[in-house]
């Protein structure tokens, strides 16, 4: 049974350039939420997707969008890179219930320079 | 105000001690759940056990005990017989019933350090 999974693993990108991370949901899981953590801290709530469509969304930028397959894989966009944008990106999947535990994939670190 | 609450500076503990990683949360929410999770140097975060706030008993998982005390509002996980392979970072999060599939909100997180 497959976890969840993150590509890519490492990204290195410039100032003001655009980036897309991939994740797909653990087996049977219809949610997918980002969360990004900055070194030495915990994650922070992106935002969240279930049926397609943005369902909640944290203290981020609209350089932050995001997109829910039908199979239910997600992609997390930045645009307009920032310096303060290097972090670990971590997608977390879980299957709808209230309090049902999130399952967190690897993360893709994304380093700007 | 900080919902979740980890201050422990670095924990150290023998192999095979046992270890508390304390944690206190925030929340009006008469209905919430609480979770832990470990986060090795690999940087996957891994679940280790939740407790609902209408939970009667301590939850239990294998090694992991939470000690749940509604009333200080505090959430301490217990590591029974410590192991090499418990050196990570651990977090403390929460859920709140507001909405479906409401976010989880973390704490700092605690590195503990399993001596041999």
């Amino acid at each position: 049974d497959a976890g969840v999974t993150q590509s890519p693993t490492h990204l290195i990108k410039t100032r003001g350039q655009q980036v897309t991370l991939r994740c797909s949901p653990k087996s049977g899981h219809d949610t997918v939420s980002w969360y990004q953590q900055a070194l030495g801290q915990g994650p922070q709530f992106i935002f969240q997707y279930y049926e397609e469509e943005e369902r909640q969304r944290g203290n981020f930028p609209d350089r932050f969008s995001g997109h829910q397959f039908p199979n239910y894989s997600s992609e997390l966009n930045v645009n307009a890179l920032l310096l303060g944008d290097s972090a670990l990106y971590l997608c977390a999947s879980s299957l709808g219930g209230r309090f049902s535990p999130l399952h967190f994939g690897n993360g893709t670190r994304l380093t700007v320079t | 105000a900080q919902k979740i609450t980890q201050t422990q500076p670095g924990m150290f503990v023998q192999e095979k001690e046992a270890v508390t990683l304390d944690c206190t949360y925030d929340t009006s929410d008469p209905s919430y759940g609480l979770f832990w999770y470990k986060q090795p140097s690999s940087g996957e975060m891994i679940f280790l056990i939740y407790q609902g706030s209408y939970d009667q008993q301590n939850a239990t998982e294998g090694r992991y005990s939470l000690n749940f005390q509604k009333a200080r509002k505090s959430a301490n996980l217990v590591i029974s017989a410590s192991q090499l392979g418990d050196s990570a970072m651990y977090f403390c999060a929460m859920r709140e019933s507001t909405g479906a599939n409401s976010k989880l909100t973390f704490g700092k997180g605690i590195t503990l350090s399993v001596r041999p």
